[in-house]
């Protein structure tokens, strides 16, 4: 049974400093991998979908890779801003199946 | 303006009571979901749709009905609300697998 693990549960970094968050799954078998942030109250906003095919995807200030072998993904954000500050969570599907397993997210706060 | 809405957005009821959460979406997605996010579980998928008239389990499925009569709706239904099912319900979106979900705002849902 794929298992998603999200260290660490939290994270407090001051404004500016450029940082990872990772996220490790236990079947190496996946479809594709998503990370998603969510604010306080609100739903979930994706932030870059990355295929089982890819190594990296770029948005901006986010870069997420993938390392199928190992069971990782990591998000990069450069130059964190207090605007950053929310939980990030990551999810996998497997293949042929719309359900996705989700990590029980990284809180981050970015101190101004 | 185009998107997922849900509604309500807070909900209060009591043991036994039926309750009825909406989602409606302007993208005509194929894909529809409902997720439960509860502190201690994470995110946890409850039905999904891939089209029209075809509807699925997820992974805690007892005690909800779902219908998806025309694409653009999905409601949730608890049939005899319990204690248990007090939570964030999410409802979200995807064109094919291969791309992102796109999530709404949730129902805060209270079960007295």
């Amino acid at each position: 049974k794929q298992e998603v693990t999200q260290i660490p549960a939290a994270l407090s970094v001051p404004e500016g400093e450029n940082l990872v968050l990772n996220c490790s799954f236990t079947d190496s078998a996946i479809y594709n991998l998503q990370w998603f942030r969510q604010d306080p109250g609100k739903g979930l906003t994706s932030l870059l979908l990355i295929q089982s095919s890819q190594r990296e995807q770029t948005s901006g200030r986010l870069n997420a890779s993938l390392d199928k072998s190992s069971g990782r993904s990591t998000l990069y954000i450069a130059a964190s801003q207090p605007g950053d500050s929310a939980t990030y969570l990551c999810a996998v599907s497997m293949d042929s199946n719309y359900q996705l397993i989700w990590g029980a997210g990284t809180k981050l706060i970015i101190k101004p | 303006d185009a998107g997922i809405t849900q509604s309500p957005r807070y909900k209060i009821t009591e043991t036994g009571r039926q309750v009825t959460l909406m989602c409606h979406q302007t993208w005509s997605h194929s894909y529809m979901f409902w997720y439960r996010q509860d502190l201690g579980h994470g995110l946890r998928l409850i039905y999904y749709s891939a089209a029209a008239d075809i509807t699925d389990k997820g992974e805690v499925p007892d005690g909800y009905v779902v219908s998806r009569s025309k694409t653009e709706n999905f409601p949730l239904t608890l049939e005899s609300a319990t204690r248990s099912q007090t939570s964030v319900y999410f409802c979200a979106t995807t064109p094919t697998i291969s791309q992102p979900q796109h999530f709404g705002d949730g129902t805060r849902l209270s079960i007295l």
